[in-house]
């Protein structure tokens, strides 16, 4: 398959260890973030979102953290498997921008056996 | 499957030649989005649909470049006289936005892998 980001920064997780992943943001607008998860050979995948008038969100396994005051989006997965291998993307919108949003650059997460 | 597809998933051309790709979305979805995406990069936005209409266009979108969305459901991006630049993924997705709100989640398809030589 078709490989995304050869020159990504790269995090490299013990599988069964929690994984954090960092993302800085510029626009102090923005009021709604998303994380992507894109596989090798696929179109990017939502894994969760939060807004602007919360810190902390919650799915399985994953957790959004939201610093507006140094603008910085965390995501945590939890108990990292062989299946969370791919490119992480956060990506926010701004009202301004029509709902359009805007990908920052990736984190390539690799996770040793 | 009613995900969003795109066709062909490769494609590969000589400079200079014209290819053409297609997006079906997700049937109910209003909105659909095309975004570029170069090696080591995230998607860029270049152009999207409210329905049958385009509320939007990048500077990233040249004079080589046009998206239709004719009937309001399956969108084509063609690009014209192909430069090895354009090399890239186009990546298609598509959303349902509320006019009583913001959109829902965009959901992407797997992307158009073009390869100018």
């Amino acid at each position: 398959g078709e490989s995304v980001g050869l020159h990504l920064p790269t995090l490299s997780v013990q599988e069964g260890d929690n994984s954090i992943i960092n993302c800085a943001y510029s626009n102090s607008a923005s009021d709604y973030f998303i994380w992507y998860k894109q596989e090798s050979g696929k179109g990017p995948q939502f894994i969760i979102d939060i807004r602007s008038n919360m810190d902390k969100r919650q799915g399985q396994r994953v957790t959004v953290l939201l610093n507006k005051t140094v603008k910085h989006l965390s995501l945590q997965i939890a108990a990292t498997q062989p299946g969370d291998s791919a490119v992480y993307f956060c990506a926010e919108n701004t009202p301004m921008r029509d709902d359009k949003i805007i990908f920052g650059k990736g984190t390539r997460l690799h996770i040793l056996p | 499957d009613t995900g969003v597809s795109q066709d062909p998933r490769h494609k590969i051309t000589k400079r200079g030649q014209n290819v053409t790709f297609r997006c079906d979305p997700i049937s109910e979805h209003n909105r659909l989005y095309w975004y570029r995406q170069t090696l080591g990069q995230g998607p860029e936005f270049l152009t999207y649909f409210q329905n049958e209409a385009q509320l939007e266009k990048s500077r990233l979108l040249s004079d080589r470049f046009s998206a239709e969305r004719p009937k309001g459901s399956f969108s084509t991006l063609e690009i014209q006289r192909t430069e090895q630049g354009d090399s890239a993924m186009y990546l298609c997705a598509s959303s349902q936005y509320k006019t009583s709100g913001r959109e829902d989640e965009q959901f992407f398809g797997p992307g158009t892998r073009l390869t100018v030589l």
